[in-house]
């Protein structure tokens, strides 16, 4: 099965600042997704980016960017210039390549983000 | 706007009672999930369904059962079975051949045993 950690509970940035959130994972696939979700105050889920794992290239949406180590397992997300509005718990997730019933998404346990004014 | 809709957004049960969380989806997506959100827990898959009338268990499903006879619908229903019933409950979907897409979230369901 699956596992996906993120060692930082909690964790607090300035506004315009950049944080980094950690996130690995332990897997024997070869092809499988990535994602980062947000889930602010409010409690819906938002995706924030995903990444393909055979993709080389690291995605970018705007002031999100994750640097995917395949070898090392790993899917940190990194978040340029905080802005109040991202104060959430966000989860990495994990899915297999589709097949049967592999269309599973598997959550870590959340890092808590707060940005101060 | 196609979205998810769980109701209610606050349900209050008793100890012993059965109740049935609501999921409607009407972006015609194929597959639908409940999470359990506990926390410091994340999120722990409780059932899931890739097509009408078929569903299976996921990591959690003690305590819980669900139906899938409309595409659109999948209701949860937590039983008297479940011990801890407390926790923040969302549904999901997702489009069949679109699973890199992630999936759509509800707004939740708090359920609270008083």
């Amino acid at each position: 099965a699956q596992t996906v950690t993120q060692s930082q509970p909690e964790m607090s940035v300035q506004e315009a600042e950049t944080v980094t959130l950690s996130c690995t994972y332990d897997t024997s696939e070869n092809n499988y997704y990535l994602f980062w979700y947000k889930q602010p105050p409010s409690r819906q889920m938002i995706l924030v980016i995903r990444q393909e794992a055979y993709k080389q290239q690291n995605a970018t949406e705007n002031r999100f960017s994750v640097n995917f180590q395949k070898a090392a397992k790993s899917f940190s997300l990194k978040i340029s210039d905080s802005q109040l509005g991202d104060t959430a718990m966000y989860f990495c997730a994990f899915m297999k390549l589709p097949g049967g019933s592999n269309y599973k998404l598997t959550f870590g346990k959340g890092t808590l983000l707060t940005v101060n004014p | 706007d196609g979205g998810i809709t769980q109701s209610p957004k606050y349900l209050f049960r008793k100890e012993g009672q059965n109740v049935t969380l609501s999921c409607e989806q009407n972006l015609n997506h194929d597959a639908m999930y409940w999470y359990r959100q506990d926390p410091g827990q994340g999120l722990r898959l409780i059932y899931y369904s890739q097509i009408v009338n078929d569903f299976q268990k996921g990591d959690i499903a003690e305590g819980y059962s669900v139906s899938r006879e409309k595409k659109e619908s999948f209701p949860l229903t937590v039983t008297s079975a479940q011990k801890n019933p407390t926790a923040f409950y969302l549904c999901a979907s997702s489009m069949w051949g679109r699973y890199n897409y992630g999936y759509t979230f509800g707004s939740g369901t708090r359920l609270t045993v008083v």
